[in-house]
């Protein structure tokens, strides 16, 4: 079965540095997202992006946030200059349709640590 | 705005009963779909189970159902026959059809324990 694929599973980085998640949405699919999980807490929505431009993003996702889907197969996420508070799992996603009806499937995510 | 609830924090079960996590939701729209997620320790967000809010019967998959009272605006997840591998985090998530982007919102989880 297709899946979503994250890399890496784990980073570490310092406060201050750059880093970008990587991620390989279902090759058919056409609606891709990023969500955060702090750890314990909910499943908190950042961006959708469709048709090479962002569809919505949250509140969480300000100017230190940007995504891009450099080719046609990968999805990242990059963060400019990492906080302490950016620790997290993130989580990527992709969807065939907007519809209802249509579920989103998830990564198994990457866990950023920022030190 | 949408909004999900689940007031569960944490459930106990015994190995192979049945167990029921709520999920209230709020929204304005129409058209809408109800998802249920399971997140194991390992951390993977796994699907498990869709109900569309025109659907009239109860979805089911296996030993998930979905307990469907559209005018309470509930969407509750029963497991039957429940197995050590349940023991996970559960999130009720919805997404409105005709939402721009198409997000997820999800409620704050459940974390569900299966005692043998």
């Amino acid at each position: 079965e297709p899946e979503v694929t994250q890399t890496p599973s784990h980073q570490v980085t310092q406060m201050g540095q750059e880093v970008i998640l990587r991620c390989v949405p279902i090759s058919n699919h056409l609606y891709f997202y990023w969500y955060r999980q702090i750890l314990g807490q909910k499943v908190e929505f950042l961006v959708s992006f469709y048709n090479n431009e962002i569809s919505e993003k949250s509140e969480i996702f300000d100017d230190q946030f940007s995504v891009e889907r450099p080719d046609g197969s990968n999805f990242t996420l990059k963060i400019r200059s990492t906080k302490l508070e950016d620790s997290a799992m993130y989580f990527c996603a992709s969807s065939l349709r907007t519809g209802g009806d249509s579920p989103l499937h998830f990564g198994n995510g990457t866990r950023l640590t920022v030190t | 705005a949408q909004k999900i609830t689940q007031t569960q924090p944490g459930m106990f079960v015994q190995e192979k009963e049945a167990v029921t996590l709520d999920c209230t939701y709020d929204t304005s729209d129409q058209s809408y779909g109800l998802f249920w997620y399971k997140q194991p320790s390992s951390g993977e967000m796994i699907f498990l189970i869709y109900q569309g809010s025109y659907d009239e019967q109860n979805a089911t998959e296996g030993r998930y159902s979905l307990n469907f009272q559209k005018a309470r605006k509930s969407a509750n997840l029963v497991i039957s026959a429940s197995q050590l591998g349940d023991s996970a985090m559960y999130f009720c998530a919805m997404r409105e059809v005709y939402n721009q982007g198409g997000k997820l919102i999800f409620g704050q989880g459940t974390e569900l324990s299966v005692k043998p």
